[in-house]
């Protein structure tokens, strides 16, 4: 896991509340995917980004969540009057070339709604 | 709709015997299939992986098997040691997207 960094580790926030979760690549990796691990499941889907670009954004809900890959800086994911629902493990992965190759993981980061 | 399955929540074997953990997928589309092993409290990291055109894969202890006409794939890790308990995921490509199974639990009692 080292070099794909994710933060902060664990992020509490209230009903409402906005939730920023940062993804940093390892170097040289353009491309970018977020997942979600729900408890007692497996990791979904959600988003797969290349600098400045959504290529894939099939697994986001269709409200409240909201990703981003800038020319500059860390990646983005960005849930909106977030609910307990949202609780979860939201887990960052980048690669180079975004062909069949293995991801890099970051450790996560654990969302807590209260 | 789940496309790839790992239909064992937990599996438990002792040191020094064979543990098989088995994926099924639906999705005859899949071309690359990966295996990743993750610890509490970290990101799941890459174990092994095969190409749709191969049957089988081996590095070191952890062999990879592909059966493409049973939709079916497995990883056996031979001999079992106690710090290869971990949650372990399969994880099938296709048009640039790696879908996952909910994962194994693996214990490896001493």
């Amino acid at each position: 896991n080292a070099g794909v960094m994710q933060n902060p580790r664990h992020l509490v926030r209230r009903r409402g509340q906005e939730a920023r979760l940062r993804c940093s690549p390892m170097k040289g990796h353009s491309h970018v995917y977020w997942y979600r691990q729900l408890p007692e499941e497996g990791l979904k889907f959600m988003v797969y980004l290349q600098k400045e670009n959504i290529i894939d954004e099939s697994g986001m809900p269709k409200e409240r969540f909201s990703a981003e890959f800038p020319k500059e800086g860390p990646s983005i994911l960005r849930i909106q009057q977030v609910v307990r629902g949202d609780s979860a493990a939201y887990f960052c992965a980048t690669q180079t070339s975004g062909f069949n190759e293995k991801l890099f993981f970051g450790s996560g980061t654990q969302l807590s709604v209260l | 709709d789940q496309q790839v399955k790992q239909n064992s929540p937990s599996l438990s074997v002792q040191e020094g015997r064979i543990s098989i953990l088995n994926c099924d997928y639906t999705n005859s589309m899949f071309d690359y299939f990966l295996w990743y092993k993750k610890y509490p409290a970290e990101g799941p990291t890459f174990l092994i992986s095969i190409s749709s055109i191969k049957d089988k894969n081996e590095d070191g202890r952890f062999t990879v098997f592909l059966n493409k006409s049973a939709k079916h794939l497995s990883l056996h890790i031979v001999p079992s040691q106690p710090g290869d308990s971990a949650v372990y995921f399969c994880a099938a490509w296709f048009a640039g997207k790696s879908t996952f199974g909910d994962g194994t639990t693996l214990t490896v009692k001493p």
